[in-house]
């Protein structure tokens, strides 16, 4: 399976400090998306990065890809509560399919 | 408003009764999926569609049907749901453009199913 997986599972961090997540995947893919789902409600797309992109900024995100180590990371900054909530990333399978793999996902708490 | 629609919401149903879960979209997109949600497994994908009438199965598509007769309407179908099926659903749209990680995929707030 292309699934990703995030590391780590669950991130607990004081409000005003920054939280960082990581994803790696198995198999060249196309394009890697990162999503926030508050508590069993429906995903929220965060950011898109192509293959040929090694950074990305979108507000307090920054999201980086290195092809090389199948790896992702996201990065929030000066965090608020508000962010509380899981993150995964997402992928294709490269030009083998037109599937779409999500990772296992992050859980962060902002501590007020 | 640009939104992925789910029906129903809540659902709790015995072994066997075939039920259907409705999803329906009104951004003219393409790609149409449903995924399950099951705590430590994250995301599983089903099945998608990349345009009426084209279906294909995702990872876990055992014991599952879907159908895409029109652009905008994805069902998906538990012709004889069991335990296991227990899960949170969601379905998802997106424009189709190479690849279906080319654009972002839209959600509906879920569909959380509980089968006795």
């Amino acid at each position: 399976s292309q699934q990703g997986e995030e590391d780590p599972q669950a991130l607990s961090i004081q409000e005003g400090e920054n939280a960082t997540m990581n994803c790696s995947y198995k198999t060249s893919i196309n394009n890697l998306q990162w999503y926030r789902q508050n508590s069993g409600r429906g995903l929220v797309h965060l950011i898109l990065i192509r293959s040929n992109e090694r950074e990305k900024h979108s507000g307090r995100l920054r999201v980086t890809l290195d092809t090389s180590k199948k790896s992702s990371s996201l990065l929030i900054t000066a965090s608020r509560a508000a962010d509380t909530a899981s993150y995964f990333c997402a992928t294709d399978a490269g030009d083998t399919g037109n599937q779409f793999y999500f990772g296992t996902g992050t859980s962060l708490t902002v501590i007020p | 408003e640009a939104q992925v629609t789910q029906n129903p919401r809540y659902l709790i149903t015995v072994t066997g009764k075939k039920l259907t879960v409705t999803c329906s979209q009104n951004m003219n997109h393409e790609y149409m999926s449903w995924y399950r949600q099951d705590p430590g497994l994250g995301l599983r994908q089903i099945y998608y569609s990349m345009n009426v009438e084209v279906t294909d199965k995702g990872d876990v598509p055992e014991g599952y049907k879907v159908s895409r007769k029109e652009k905008r309407n994805f069902p998906l179908i538990l012709e004889s749901p069991s335990p296991n099926q227990t899960s949170l659903y969601f379905c998802a749209s997106s424009l189709f453009s190479g690849s279906p990680s080319n654009q972002p995929q839209h959600f509906g707030d879920g569909t959380r199913l509980s089968i006795l």
